[in-house]
């Protein structure tokens, strides 16, 4: 059963810092990977998806990389802003039927 | 883009009254759409796979006679909450995927709040 672990659960910068939030899974055998971010009481917005068979997407600051082999994913967010602040989840799609989601990452960027 | 909407976005209703929430994926054939649950602060949780003219798969600990699910149409599915009792108040997200296999991208809705009184 695969599982998905995102780490930290909450992460506090000021603006204008990099960060890098970090997802890991146990079933290497996927289909692909998505960042998701979500605000509160809203719904998801994906951020970035990754095909099993890359290593990395990038969209204007937010880049994510991919190694399968080792089972980790990694959300790059260049010069944070507080319109960042939000929940941000990865999820593996490994059956080709479901998304397993990991717990989140709650970032606060503060002015 | 691919769209995908939920209705209602909110819904409020006294124990033991049955809620229906429809998903569309909107400019989209789905022929595999997904309900997930999210209680608070929490991460989404599958509760069950809808198929186009098939029966649902539900996941474990999910009561199928309890969360009724329908994919009448290839961008329809609706999710129904019988006899709902406060426990059931949640977050409720459905999600499409496009394209034929299992492989296709999953988009989501915009999600519905149930609260039970």
């Amino acid at each position: 059963k695969q599982e998905v672990t995102q780490i930290p659960a909450a992460l506090s910068v000021p603006e204008g810092e990099n960060l890098v939030l970090n997802c890991s899974f146990t079933d290497s055998a996927i289909y692909n990977l998505q960042w998701f971010r979500q605000d509160p009481g809203k719904g998801l917005t994906s951020l970035l998806l990754i095909q099993s068979s890359q290593r990395e997407q990038t969209s204007g600051r937010l880049n994510a990389s991919l190694d399968k082999s080792s089972g980790r994913s990694t959300l790059y967010i260049a010069a944070s802003q507080p319109g960042d602040s939000a929940t941000y989840l990865c999820a593996v799609d490994n059956a080709g039927n479901m998304l397993t989601f990991g717990g989140g990452t709650r970032l606060m960027v503060k002015p | 883009g691919a769209v995908v909407s939920q209705h209602p976005s909110r819904v409020i209703c006294k124990s033991g009254t049955s809620v229906k929430i429809e998903c569309r994926s909107l400019d989209f054939q789905a022929t595999t759409m997904f309900w997930y649950r999210q209680f608070p602060k929490q991460s989404l949780m599958l509760m069950a796979t809808s198929n186009e003219g098939s029966k649902a798969t539900y996941e474990q600990g999910v009561e199928k006679d309890k969360f009724l699910i329908n994919h009448a149409s290839l961008t329809l599915s609706t999710l129904t909450v019988t006899s709902a009792h406060p426990e059931d108040s949640s977050f409720y997200i459905c999600s499409a995927r496009r394209g034929a296999g299992g492989q296709g991208e999953q988009f989501f809705g915009p999600g519905t709040r149930l609260t039970v009184l």
